[in-house]
């Protein structure tokens, strides 16, 4: 049973640019829920993505973007990236089916911004 | 805002000690609280605990909620270097949506 996959797993860009991070979940998951980790931090919520549709939105710029797929995958786009935005950033994958609020990570993307 | 702090921020031990990690929070609508041990990147899930008093026990792990005071506690007994790591520790809101508050994480570092 494949876990969270994400990719790539690192990624150089520079500032200006756009990226786009990939995530796939956990067998039998649903909703896809995408952090930034910036370094010494913990994870920050970015957005949730639910049946296609974006669920909940953290504290973040519109130049952070995302899409979820049929197959309940999912994508993290970011436009104009600034230094700032150099971080890890993890996809957790969890289903409405579970009663709590567990979740599961996936490896991350290290995104360095230059 | 929810807010999760943890503390300490980093913690040194030798092999064979017991340590004691806190997390205190302030949530609306408390559901549940979680601990991950995240030690290259991905967090992996150790426990979660959603009813006061509980003790959730795995091998030396252990953890317990106190919802009336708002804080949990992760200990760990007869520490393995393989312990080091960051531990993290986060809340989830009732109302049918999944979104973590994660505090900053203690640094456990284990020496031989």
């Amino acid at each position: 049973d494949a876990g969270v996959t994400q990719s790539p797993t690192h990624l150089i860009k520079t500032r200006g640019q756009q990226v786009t991070l990939r995530c796939s979940p956990k067998s039998g998951h649903d909703t896809v829920s995408w952090y930034q980790q910036a370094l010494g931090q913990g994870p920050q919520f970015i957005f949730q993505y639910y049946e296609e549709e974006e669920r909940q939105r953290g504290n973040f710029p519109d130049r952070f973007s995302g899409h979820q797929f049929p197959n309940y995958s999912s994508e993290l786009n970011v436009n104009a990236l600034l230094l700032g935005d150099s971080a890890l950033y993890l996809c957790a994958s969890s289903s409405r089916d579970l009663p709590y609020n567990e979740q599961f990570f996936g490896p991350g993307t290290r995104l360095t911004v230059l | 805002e929810d807010k999760v702090v943890q503390s300490p921020l980093s913690l040194v031990v030798h092999e064979g000690d017991t340590v004691t990690l806190n997390c205190s929070y302030e949530v609306t609508n408390f559901r549940s609280l979680l601990w991950y041990k995240q030690e290259k990147k991905a967090p992996t899930f150790l426990f979660m605990l959603t009813s006061s008093g509980i003790e959730k026990k795995s091998g030396r792990l252990s953890s317990i909620l106190d919802k009336k005071e708002l804080f949990s506690i992760l200990n760990i007994t007869a520490t393995q270097t393989g312990d080091s790591a960051i531990y993290l520790c986060a809340v989830g809101r009732v109302e049918g949506n999944e979104k973590l508050t994660f505090g900053t994480g203690t640094r456990l570092t284990i020496i031989p």
